[in-house]
């Protein structure tokens, strides 16, 4: 079975600061990863997903993820976070043979920007 | 063109009661999957529907169902209410195109709590 850990539960951040947000993923089978975000009172909104290819990601709103399949790892990056990018994101798996549509979410990792 | 929308945005019920929620999903979308998001919690897999047709189901009993209509509406049903159905339920419509890497654009949900 898959599953997705966020190792982090809060990063708290200075503006301008870079930033990491950790997601570490188990799955038996080659898998697609996402990372979304969701701001207060609204649903998920897609960052970056990684299929296959590249193992560096690049997203919107200036993030960008590396895949690591020796360490199971899609780690999301910005190099200067701005106040709002105050949210909660989420890291999520699919396999390649599972259920269409099937996401598997961590718990998330609430981003706090601070000035 | 227009986003994924759900309605009622936040509804209250009493535990044995059933409850109905909708979502619209983005035209031309003809997949819809709904997710349930306990308080603190990432998503969760319920079902996904294709073309009217249930086509991938999640860790959820059966008082938990769905409908899909031609025009890509969706319904999701609940049955015999309890407590830990208390959560904000999203529906995601996707492209048609290769399954599992499609996009997935969500709604901004629907806030239930049972009483």
């Amino acid at each position: 079975a898959q599953s997705v850990t966020q190792l982090d539960s809060q990063v708290p951040v200075f503006e301008e600061a870079p930033v990491e947000l950790r997601c570490n993923y188990s799955s038996s089978v080659s898998v697609y990863l996402f990372w979304y975000v969701q701001y207060p009172n609204q649903g998920l909104q897609l960052l970056l997903k990684y299929l296959s290819g590249s193992t560096l990601v690049k997203g919107i709103n200036g993030f960008e993820a590396e895949f690591n399949k020796s360490q199971t790892s899609f780690h999301l990056r910005k190099p200067s976070v701005h106040i709002s990018d105050t949210a909660e994101y989420f890291c999520a798996v699919s396999d390649y043979g599972g259920s269409q549509g099937n996401l598997i979410f961590g718990k998330g990792t609430k981003l706090s920007v601070k000035p | 063109e227009t986003g994924v929308t759900q309605s009622p945005t936040h509804l209250i019920k009493t535990r044995g009661q059933q409850v109905t929620l909708r979502c619209s999903s983005q035209s031309g979308h003809n997949t819809v999957s709904w997710y349930q998001q306990a308080l603190g919690q990432g998503p969760q897999f319920i079902f996904q529907y294709y073309r009217e047709e249930e086509n991938g189901r999640g860790n959820f009993p059966p008082r938990f169902s769905g409908l899909q209509f031609p025009n890509y509406s969706s319904e999701l049903n609940v049955n015999a209410l309890e407590l830990d159905d208390s959560a904000l339920y999203l529906c995601a419509s996707s492209l048609p195109g290769t399954g599992l890497t499609d996009t997935q654009y969500f709604g901004p949900g629907t806030r239930l709590t049972v009483l």
